[in-house]
């Protein structure tokens, strides 16, 4: 079954660094998703991205965070400087469309980011 | 705001156990309902997918959704040990494709 992965597994980064997420969504998915989950907290909604663009992002998702389709296949986040706070799992998620009547969002297993 | 509401738990059951998961939701839009499962160090896994009220029936899983109430439910006929997870239940934004999360439930069955 067509799954989405997500590279690093664990990523450890010292405070202020750049750090790029990397993922490959489902490959004849159109809708792209980034989520957090802080320790012990839920699934938080970051932004979403559809035709190159950002379609939705939350109030999470500021200056400091960007999002890019590089090429066919991947589809990273990065975060610019980082803070202690931004340590959490991060998790892409893809689905084959978007909108009211979106079909579920497949997720990949994570990328534990941990800020020292 | 409060979208999704979840009681975390924990909740354990014997094997062979009915299981009932609850959520509630705030606002009387949502349409579409998730069940996700999560294991330790996973992602989410899809489980059921339903819209608009009434139940949806997978093999031992069945989803209802009450919309009079807001209240949306997952049982599981039957568990196993292997059903030892995490529940999140989610519904998306009604204009957009933002998801809103329970906080999920941890379920541990006994063999």
């Amino acid at each position: 079954e067509p799954e989405v992965t997500q590279t690093p597994s664990h990523q450890v980064t010292q405070m202020g660094q750049e750090v790029i997420l990397r993922c490959v969504p489902i490959s004849n998915h159109l809708y792209f998703y980034w989520y957090r989950q802080i320790l012990g907290q839920k699934v938080e909604f970051l932004v979403s991205f559809y035709n190159n663009e950002i379609s939705e992002k939350s109030e999470i998702f500021d200056d400091q965070f960007s999002v890019e389709r590089p090429d066919g296949s991947n589809f990273t986040l990065k975060i610019r400087s980082t803070k202690l706070e931004d340590s959490a799992m991060y998790f892409c998620a893809s689905s084959e469309v978007g909108g009211v009547s979106n079909q579920p969002q497949h997720f990949g297993d994570g990328t534990r980011l941990s800020i020292l | 705001q409060k979208e999704v509401e979840q009681d975390p738990g924990p909740l354990s059951v014997p094997e062979g156990a009915i299981v009932s998961l609850n959520c509630t939701y705030s606002n009387s839009a949502f349409q579409y309902f998730m069940w996700y499962r999560q294991y330790s160090r996973k992602g989410p896994e899809l489980l059921m997918y339903t819209y608009s009220s009434g139940n949806k029936e997978d093999g031992r899983f069945t989803a209802q959704v009450d919309k009079s109430s807001k209240y949306i439910s997952l049982f599981i006929r039957d568990s196993q040990p292997s059903d030892s997870a995490t529940y999140l239940c989610a519904s998306p934004k009604n204009t957009g494709n933002q998801f809103y999360f329970g906080t999920g439930t941890s379920l541990t069955v006994i063999p």
